[in-house]
């Protein structure tokens, strides 16, 4: 099975920061993988499809990139409302994995 | 406009069944893959299963194979989980989720499933 590993596992920021979180997969994935915002008490949405194509509506200070078995999701200006758990999935062997999540919080 | 809504979860004791529902409205049902993804209580998102558009193809995660089954019924666009012989770590928040452009895109609002006795 294939598994992902999210780093970091927590990590604490400003408004305005830049952030980069990372997400490596343990055989290649291709650009099979998908990153997705989960806060408190919703379900999850996706961001990122594709490894790097951004999901209608998803601000353009979300990016995602790489392939084989590194990949990164940025938010290049951070937010208030951005406080989330974000969650990298692989889409190109079954079963599907995710990530166990990066925690991001404001300082 | 897409929705999903879950149905049939509660609390069930370990070893008996239960019967996830999702009803799915606003596109074609049959022309899409779905799944189940599940969440216990404070972890992360677990893959659960998945179906392909007609129902022929399927797969399971390696901790509810042979205990799980999904189906559906496209006539009543209604998507299914049989959860068999079920344990206290399979409590967890289900969702279903409908596969667009690889991975899912619409989710539902989920459905608590407690195993316990």
């Amino acid at each position: 099975n294939t598994v992902m590993t999210q780093s970091p596992t927590s990590m604490f920021t400003s408004v305005g920061d830049r952030v980069t979180m990372s997400c490596k997969a343990s055989q290649n994935v291709g650009i099979n993988v998908g990153w997705y915002q989960q806060k408190t008490g919703q379900s999850p949405k996706r961001l990122i499809y594709w490894a790097s194509n951004r999901d209608t509506g998803v601000p353009d200070r979300f990016t995602g990139s790489g392939s084989g078995t590194d990949f990164t999701l940025t938010i290049s200006n951070m937010q208030a409302e951005d406080p989330a758990i974000y969650y990298c999935l692989q889409h190109n062997s079954y079963p599907l994995t995710f990530g166990s999540g990066t925690k991001l919080e404001i300082k | 406009e897409v929705q999903l809504v879950e149905s049939g979860g509660g609390l069930v004791q370990p070893g008996r069944s239960l019967k996830l529902s999702c009803a799915a409205s606003g596109f074609t049902f049959s022309d899409y893959n779905m799944a189940w993804v599940r969440q216990a209580p404070t972890k992360g998102l677990e893959w659960v299963a998945s179906i392909s558009y007609g129902g022929s193809n399927t797969h399971y995660g390696d901790s509810v194979k042979g205990r799980f089954t999904i189906s559906r019924d496209n006539a009543k666009s209604t998507l299914y989980l049989q959860m068999d012989s079920l344990r206290s770590e399979d409590t967890a928040t289900y969702y279903c989720a409908r596969r667009d452009d690889g991975t899912y895109y619409y989710w539902g609002q989920g459905t608590l499933v407690t195993v316990s006795s």
